[in-house]
């Protein structure tokens, strides 16, 4: 079974300040990884995901990602925010086997500028 | 591309009556399709999985005859709940995964009331 760690609720942010949402994970098998925003009322957008290769994943809007496979982590970062990337922020998982169906989400981490 | 619609956005019932919401992958086909329920300030929660022409899979705790689920093409899916009451209140959103695709596109949610 998987499960997945948000491990802040909320983080305020000061706009132009960078920050850093953390993710943790656990999985007995390997999987993919994945960071959705969602803004107020609306469905969720893929920002990144990691799938195999480069552990530093670019997503969309200036995030990034750092997939660390002993710390088990995919903690998403971005140098300077704006106002506009108020919203909700959802680690998710996946197993590789399976056939890519069951995303398993965190908790969600409001990213407060 | 990989744009999934929802219908309706919100909607509005009265305690007993049955509310149908339509899932559509509008630029692909969708062999799979999830939907998912959200609670105010809380994460997504997976209901069912549904497979183009075969019966859903629910997970547990979710009442497969109270949340009837159709996937009849490989567009579209539709999620009726059933003899509705004031706890189905939430905010559904359906996910949608194209053939040998391996990430999901998200609708952009409805929202359900009932009164």
């Amino acid at each position: 079974a998987q499960s997945v760690t948000q491990l802040d609720s909320q983080v305020p942010v000061f706009e132009e300040a960078p920050v850093e949402l953390r993710c943790n994970y656990s999985s007995s098998v390997s999987v993919y990884l994945f960071w959705y925003v969602q803004y107020p009322n609306q469905g969720l957008q893929l920002l990144l995901k990691y799938l195999s290769g480069s552990t530093l994943v670019k997503g969309i809007n200036g995030f990034e990602a750092e997939f660390n496979k002993s710390q088990t982590s995919f903690h998403l970062r971005k140098p300077s925010v704006h106002i506009s990337d108020t919203a909700e922020y959802f680690c998710a998982v996946t197993p590789l086997s399976g056939g890519y169906n069951k995303l398993i989400f965190g908790a969600g981490t409001r990213l407060a500028v | 591309g990989a744009v999934v619609s929802q219908h309706p956005s919100w909607v509005i019932c009265k305690s007993g009556t049955s509310v149908k919401i339509e899932c559509r992958s509008l630029d692909f086909q969708a062999t799979t399709m999830f939907w998912y329920r959200q609670f105010p300030k809380q994460s997504l929660m997976l209901m069912a999985t549904s497979n183009e022409g075969s019966k859903a899979t629910y997970e547990q705790g979710v009442e497969k005859d109270k949340f009837l689920i159709n996937h009849a093409s490989l567009t579209l899916s539709t999620l009726t709940v059933t003899s509705a009451h004031p706890e189905d209140s939430s905010f559904y959103i359906c996910s949608a995964r194209e053939v040998a695709g391996r990430e999901q596109y998200f609708g952009p949610g409805t929202r359900l009331t009932v009164t």
